[in-house]
């Protein structure tokens, strides 16, 4: 069956270091790769999409990057504000809009 | 514009109980989604629909059913709530069917089955 897989255990961080954040899938390369972030007791916010032919995208301080060869995607927070802590979701999404999201990861940003 | 809205926000059912969780969009999109979200797994999808009239199953549909008649709205209806459809239950929105488009979410109805 096709996966997507992120880290499970919550990345501490100190403020202003970059974190850098996992997906990885099986099977096929997806057409699209999308990150949202989930703050605690709300709905997921997108945050950035990648295209399968693309290999890096960039949003303020944030990037994103797409390796099909490894089958995984990396989403980095450079100079991390305590802000940005929430937890991340990545979702695999191919041409005909099926979705498969992970499970998220917890980020904490400590100042 | 509201975006996406979800009622009620929390919810408590005893097995057996019947409840609609209701979900509206202002942004016109065709597209309408149900998810439910359990700890250590990602969003999984329950129903979808393409536009008004028109729903189809997700991954884990069983339990539950629903029904598009504006595009507007999109209820999701538990038949008869089981202690394994405590979850936490997001509507989301999109302008189109395509991956490459964005999904907006609601704020999410937390449902406990006792």
């Amino acid at each position: 069956s096709q996966k997507i897989e992120q880290n499970s255990e919550a990345l501490n961080i100190q403020e202003g270091k970059t974190a850098t954040l996992t997906c990885n899938y099986t099977n096929y390369s997806p057409a699209y790769l999308q990150w949202y972030r989930q703050d605690p007791g709300r709905g997921p916010v997108f945050l950035l999409l990648i295209r399968e032919n693309e290999k890096e995208k960039r949003k303020e301080r944030l990037k994103v990057t797409f390796d099909t060869t490894l089958k995984q995607s990396l989403f980095h927070i450079t100079a991390s504000q305590p802000a940005d802590s929430a937890t991340y979701l990545c979702a695999r999404t191919d041409s005909w809009g099926k979705f498969q999201f992970g499970a998220g990861t917890q980020v904490v940003v400590t100042p | 514009n509201a975006g996406v809205t979800q009622t009620p926000k929390f919810q408590v059912l005893k097995t057996g109980q019947s409840m609609t969780l209701q979900c509206a969009q202002d942004m016109n999109h065709e597209y309408m989604s149900w998810y439910r979200q359990d700890p250590g797994m990602g969003l999984r999808l329950i129903h979808y629909s393409v536009g008004a009239g028109i729903t189809d199953q997700g991954e884990v549909p069983n339990g539950y059913n629903v029904s598009r008649s504006t595009t507007e709205d999109f209820p999701l209806r538990l038949l008869s709530a089981a202690p394994s459809q405590t979850s936490v239950y997001f509507c989301a929105s999109r302008p189109g069917l395509a991956g490459n488009n964005e999904q907006f979410f609601g704020p999410g109805t937390r449902l406990t089955v006792l």
